[in-house]
């Protein structure tokens, strides 16, 4: 049971490039969403989803997308990547619904730098 | 909007000792969620203990235990009988129904556990 999978673990990119982080659950879980941790700030929300189709922001929206095209797969795309957008990101997963006694999955994270 | 403090940024306690790392956070909400994640340094999100803020009775989950105080809003967990493999990052985190599974992250404890 693989759970939650990011690629890649570790980028380094240059200011202005683009790239997608991707993220992968094959535990049929209809709620997914991304998290940026920066130091002295924990973890914050970007965007979320509730099921293929559906997504939203969060706490910092700014400067990604996302889609969600399959249950399975929720990417993060960073159209022109900044050096504020070096950070630790992470993907979770829940199995969402009505009933929130569940837990969250997380993957192993994708540490990005941008010089 | 919900904020979640943890007024230690680090801690440090001797092997088979007792510690507690604090938290505060601030809602006008009467029905939520509160929870422990342990990152290590694998960057790997672990979920510690959940406490449900209808539940009066405190969560305990072996070595770790949580002091919730829901009219003060302090939600502290104590880890007793302290392990090397307790040195990690700790954070609390609050969700409230029905934002589906979105965490309010605290900027988190760093515990070192000495030999």
């Amino acid at each position: 049971n693989a759970g939650v999978t990011q690629t890649p673990k570790f980028q380094v990119l240059k200011t202005g490039q683009s790239m997608t982080l991707q993220c992968a659950q094959d535990m049929n879980h209809e709620y997914m969403s991304w998290y940026r941790q920066d130091p002295g700030m924990g973890l914050r929300l970007i965007h979320y989803s509730v099921g293929a189709g559906i997504t939203d922001q969060g706490e910092v929206p700014n400067g990604y997308n996302v889609s969600r095209s399959t249950t399975e797969d929720f990417p993060l795309r960073l159209l022109s990547a900044a050096p504020s957008q070096t950070s630790v990101y992470f993907c979770a997963s829940a199995r969402g619904g009505a009933n929130l006694n569940t837990e969250a999955f997380f993957g192993q994270g994708t540490r990005l730098t941008v010089v | 909007a919900q904020t979640v403090t943890q007024s230690q940024p680090e801690m440090s306690v001797q092997e088979a000792e007792t510690v507690t790392l604090s938290c505060t956070y601030d809602t006008s909400e009467s029905n939520y969620y509160l929870f422990w994640y342990k990152q290590p340094p694998s960057r790997q999100m672990i979920l510690v203990i959940r406490q449900e803020a209808y539940k009066q009775q405190n969560a305990t989950e072996n070595r770790f235990s949580v002091n919730f105080q829901k009219a003060a809003k302090s939600f502290s967990l104590k880890i007793s009988d302290s392990q090397l493999g307790d040195t990690a990052m700790y954070f609390c985190a609050f969700m409230k129904p029905p934002s589906g599974q979105n965490f309010v992250f605290g900027p988190g404890t760093r515990l070192s556990v000495l030999p």
